[in-house]
């Protein structure tokens, strides 16, 4: 079974600091999501990385994909209470069907 | 939120009693999703949607049944529901697959 774990599970820190949210598999993805959920709402689509080695920048986040397609990071730099929320990542099994790591709830203290 | 309704929004039924959960989309997207999402397993894939009429099965299909009769309506049916059920759902559209896809607000459905 292919999985994507994610971590760390919780997170909870300062407005200001940094972070670094997590996404592995041992299954490689020809292409990797990245949503955040917010309380009462749906998921919604940040990035895709598709290349290994890829690295894209959306404002303070910067997501990136691991060389060998297997794993990937999302970082974000001087976190705000807006950045908390639930981030999920997601991929495309070998079956072509989606798969979604359990997520990172994230909680930026004011 | 992309043209997308879930209604309803929150719904509470007994034990064996059927529900149906229903997606509506204004976009005129090909494919639609219905997804649960309950704590400890994140989001998991119900059925699918790839046209009118057209429907498949996704990881955790078993006691759901989905009907799509018109490009703009989804509807999950729960035909006798049971406790394992309460969960959210949530349906999604897209025009390229599930990796390109936008979420409706979803439904908290309890199962008493």
């Amino acid at each position: 079974t292919q999985l994507l774990e994610q971590s760390p599970q919780f997170l909870s820190i300062q407005e200001g600091e940094n972070l670094t949210v997590y996404c592995n598999s041992s299954s490689v993805f020809s292409s990797l999501q990245w949503y955040r959920q917010e309380p009462g709402e749906g998921p919604v689509l940040l990035v895709t990385v598709v290349t290994g080695g890829e690295v894209k920048k959306l404002k303070r986040l910067t997501f990136q994909f691991g060389d060998a397609r297997k794993d990937s990071s999302l970082h974000i730099t001087a976190a705000q209470p807006g950045d908390t929320g639930l981030y999920l990542c997601a991929a495309m099994n070998r079956d072509d069907k989606i798969i979604f790591g359990k997520g990172t709830r994230l909680h930026i203290l004011p | 939120d992309a043209g997308i309704t879930q209604s309803p929004r929150h719904k509470v039924t007994e034990t064996g009693t059927p529900v149906t959960l229903r997606c509506h989309q204004t976009e005129n997207h090909r494919y639609m999703y219905w997804y649960r999402q309950d704590p400890g397993h994140g989001l998991r894939l119900i059925h699918y949607s790839y046209g009118v009429k057209d429907t498949d099965k996704g990881e955790v299909s078993d006691g759901y049944s989905v009907s799509r009769s018109k490009t703009e309506d989804f509807l999950l049916t729960l035909e006798s529901a049971t406790s394992s059920q309460t969960s959210v759902y949530f349906c999604a559209i897209s025009d390229w697959g599930p990796l390109w896809a936008f979420f409706g607000q979803g439904t908290r459905l309890t199962v008493v």
